[in-house]
């Protein structure tokens, strides 16, 4: 079965560049949200869009932006990168319907913050 | 809001024992919980979930739970673990626009 991608799978920056973590959901998957997990920390949720549109927004620093394009892929772009961003990057998916969505997670992005 | 406490940091077990690793929420409406695990390295991957109806919920690689309202517990259980399960496991409650709250994580040590 096809499952949530995510690229890259690490990545390497230096402080006060730019990144930028790609999401693919799960096929017929309407809604994507981005979590944070920093090291022995448990995963902090961002931010979520539901049919492109933001739906849900947590701790998202303002140097983070992320959007859902058409064919429902999401990008988290991350500016001026600090130290503290260094974490692992989790996307999930999950299809609308009555009751609860169960979210199925990537296996994560790496960024590494030097 | 809602809100999940993972009461044990850490749990050493033998190989073949039986472990419980204990989970509460908090919430002032109905919830879904589930319970992931962490492989080092690696994704989150879903051990189980409970949604409604029966209490005591199975999942994959022996592990259930069970919801309990009165004591706002979702503890989960193995009758006897492998080396294999060593990982981090975390509780979680989905909340309003159905993101997840996860608890601090429970770190599964099993030993030989």
């Amino acid at each position: 079965a096809a499952g949530v991608i995510q690229s890259p799978r690490h990545l390497i920056k230096e402080k006060r560049e730019t990144a930028t973590l790609k999401c693919y959901p799960i096929p017929r998957h309407d809604t994507v949200y981005w979590y944070q997990q920093g090291p022995g920390q448990d995963p902090q949720f961002l931010i979520s869009f539901y049919e492109k549109m933001q739906s849900d927004k947590g701790s998202i620093p303002d140097r983070f932006s992320a959007q859902q394009f058409s064919d429902y892929h999401s990008e988290l772009n991350m500016s001026s990168l600090e130290l503290g961003d260094s974490a692992l990057y989790f996307c999930a998916s999950s299809r609308t319907g009555t009751g609860a969505n169960v979210l199925t997670f990537g296996a994560g992005s790496r960024l590494t913050v030097l | 809001a809602q809100s999940v406490t993972q009461l044990d940091s850490q749990v050493p077990v033998f190989e073949e024992a039986p472990v419980e690793l204990r989970c509460n929420y908090s919430s002032s409406v109905s919830v879904y919980l589930f319970w992931y695990v962490q492989y080092p390295n690696q994704g989150l991957q879903l051990l189980l979930k409970y949604l409604s109806g029966s209490t005591l919920v199975k999942g994959i690689n022996g592990f259930e739970a069970e919801f309990n309202k009165s004591q706002t517990s979702f503890h989960l259980r193995k009758p006897s673990v492998h080396i294999s399960d060593t990982a981090e496991y975390f509780c979680a409650v989905q909340s309003g626009y159905n993101k997840l709250i996860f608890g601090a994580g429970t770190r599964l040590a099993v030993h030989p």
